[in-house]
């Protein structure tokens, strides 16, 4: 969910256990959705997309579900390693000046205890 | 190796000082774009390109400039009207923003501190 101030959502989990991160997002037109990885002092990494024409995609270890009835997102983690540590952030590309431009959502940081 | 770069890594700038931050890529991308990232925050576009020679302004566009003169470079300069230039700048592109399915590659950021 939504949080106010300087805090990101965070999710705690123990390494081996499943990791949920949810995301809501804002424009109904938008077709597509993205989730990045950012570990600490480093740019966004690509993790896996969804078109709006599918409800569900797998990739390795995860999972994106997409429910276009209440605008939300949600990134499935399997077996999550230490390695997963890191903010997750979803984003959306809606029509902005007749391209499409990425929105970012505020991220939520996934911390993974060995 | 292709990438996306920025230069630098960490950048102090002075009061009332211009500072430059550099981006350049290596991928043929069309796209270019800069973001703005504080503490505790998403990412929030400040400019972005879509081709040679042409700029748009993002949604925190005050207090920044950029240029477009070659296809690999998108320099963005903070200008001395930015009164709260502390943050993480993120460089990106694409092949190009005009569909829906693009992915952005991002640089690995550039730290800008206030003295």
């Amino acid at each position: 969910g939504e949080s106010v101030g300087l805090h990101l959502p965070t999710l705690s989990v123990q390494e081996g256990d499943n990791s949920i991160i949810n995301c809501a997002y804002s424009n109904s037109a938008s077709d597509y959705f993205i989730w990045y990885k950012q570990e600490s002092g480093k740019g966004p990494q690509f993790i896996i997309d969804i078109r709006s024409n599918m409800d569900k995609r797998q990739g390795q270890r995860v999972t994106v579900l997409l429910n276009k009835t209440v605008k939300h997102l949600s990134l499935q983690i399997a077996a999550t390693q230490p390695g997963d540590s890191a903010v997750y952030f979803c984003a959306e590309n809606p029509v902005r000046g007749g391209s499409y431009i990425p929105t970012f959502g505020r991220g939520t940081s996934l911390i993974v205890h060995p | 190796d292709g990438g996306i770069t920025q230069s630098p890594k960490y950048l102090f700038r002075k009061e009332g000082q211009n500072v430059t931050l550099s981006c350049e890529q290596n991928l043929n991308h069309d796209a270019m774009y800069w973001y703005r990232q504080d503490p505790g925050q998403g990412l929030r576009l400040i400019y972005y390109s879509q081709i040679v020679n042409d700029f748009q302004k993002g949604d925190i566009a005050e207090g920044y400039s950029v240029s477009r003169e070659k296809k690999e470079s998108f320099p963005l300069t903070v200008t001395s009207a930015q009164k709260n230039p502390t943050a993480f700048y993120l460089c990106a592109s694409s092949t190009e923003s005009g569909r829906a399915s693009e992915t952005q590659y991002f640089g690995p950021g550039t730290r800008l501190l206030v003295l």
